[in-house]
C-alpha cells in the first residue's frame, strides 16, 4: 500500500527549514529518501532502517519512528538545489529486506532567493 | 562506474502496437527494477528481477512483461498499448544482495506517449 506524504508542496526561501512527512499503515523496515529534479531520474539521498539511527545528506537529515510507522525528512536553511520532488520509498517489514519498494507521491519543494 | 542507462528516451507510439524498453544495470549490479511514473499516481513499481528470475512483481495486468539477460541487462515490454500507458519509465538497478543498506540508482527514463 502507497505511504501517504505531506505536505504535497511547499514554497520556501532560501535559509528556511522544512519537513516532510512520509507515513504507511503496514509494519516498514525501510524507508528511503529521494529527490527528483524536473526531467531527471530520482537520486538517492538516504536509507533509515528499522531500529537504526537518524542519517544525514549534508544539511538533510531523517528520522525513522518504527512504532508510528513514519519517516519525516528535515531541510535545513534550504539551499536553491534543495527544490525539486521528493520521494519516500517504504519496504514492508517481512523480517529483512524485500527488495521492492513503494513510493509515495512525493513533495514538491520549491526553494526561492 | 557509469550510471543505469535506458533506450531509447523518447518513443512514441499508437494504440494496439507493442513496445519494448531497454535497461543496462551499473556494472556489478544484479537487480534491476521497472517503475511506471504518472502524474497522478506517481512512482508505481512494476517488477524486478534478479539473476534473470523475477524475484518482486507489482499490480500491473499481464500486458507488462520483462526480462533480465545474463549480463544484467533487462528489457520490458508492453504488449496493445493503451492511452493509459503513457508515461515515464524508470529502469533502477542495485547490487541485489547487499543486504539492509542495497541501495537503488535510477536511470533517465523513457518517456512513451501512446496516441
Amino acid at each position: 500500500q502507497q505511504p501517504v506524504q505531506s505536505p504535497q508542496a511547499v514554497i520556501l526561501r532560501e535559509g528556511e527549514d522544512a519537513v516532510i512527512n512520509c507515513s504507511s499503515s503496514k509494519a516498514l523496515y525501510s524507508v528511503h529518501w529521494y529527490r527528483q529534479k524536473h526531467g531527471e531520474a530520482p537520486v538517492f539521498l538516504m536509507i533509515l532502517l528499522k531500529g537504526g539511527e537518524q542519517m544525514r545528506h549534508e544539511k538533510i537529515s531523517a528520522s525513522f519512528n518504527e512504532k508510528k510507522q513514519q519517516s519525516s525528512l528535515y531541510l535545513t536553511a534550504s539551499q536553491l538545489s534543495y527544490s525539486g520532488t521528493y520521494f519516500c520509498g517504504t519496504e514492508e517489514d517481512s523480517g529483512g529486506s524485500n527488495y521492492k519498494l513503494t513510493f509515495g507521491k512525493g513533495t514538491l519543494l520549491t526553494v526561492n532567493p | 562506474k557509469a550510471g543505469v542507462t535506458q533506450t531509447p528516451r523518447y518513443l512514441i507510439k499508437t494504440r494496439g502496437q507493442q513496445v519494448t524498453l531497454s535497461c543496462s544495470p551499473i556494472s556489478g549490479h544484479r537487480s534491476v527494477s521497472w517503475y511506471q511514473q504518472t502524474p497522478g499516481q506517481g512512482l508505481q513499481f512494476l517488477f524486478e528481477y534478479f539473476s534473470e528470475t523475477q524475484r518482486n512483481k507489482g499490480n500491473f495486468p499481464g500486458r507488462f512483461s520483462g526480462r533480465q539477460f545474463s549480463n544484467s541487462r533487462s528489457e520490458m515490454n508492453v504488449s496493445t498499448l493503451e492511452l493509459g500507458d503513457s508515461a515515464l519509465y524508470l529502469c533502477a538497478s542495485r547490487d541485489g544482495l547487499a543486504g539492509d543498506t542495497d541501495t537503488q540508482y535510477f536511470g533517465p527514463g523513457t518517456r512513451l506517449t501512446v496516441l
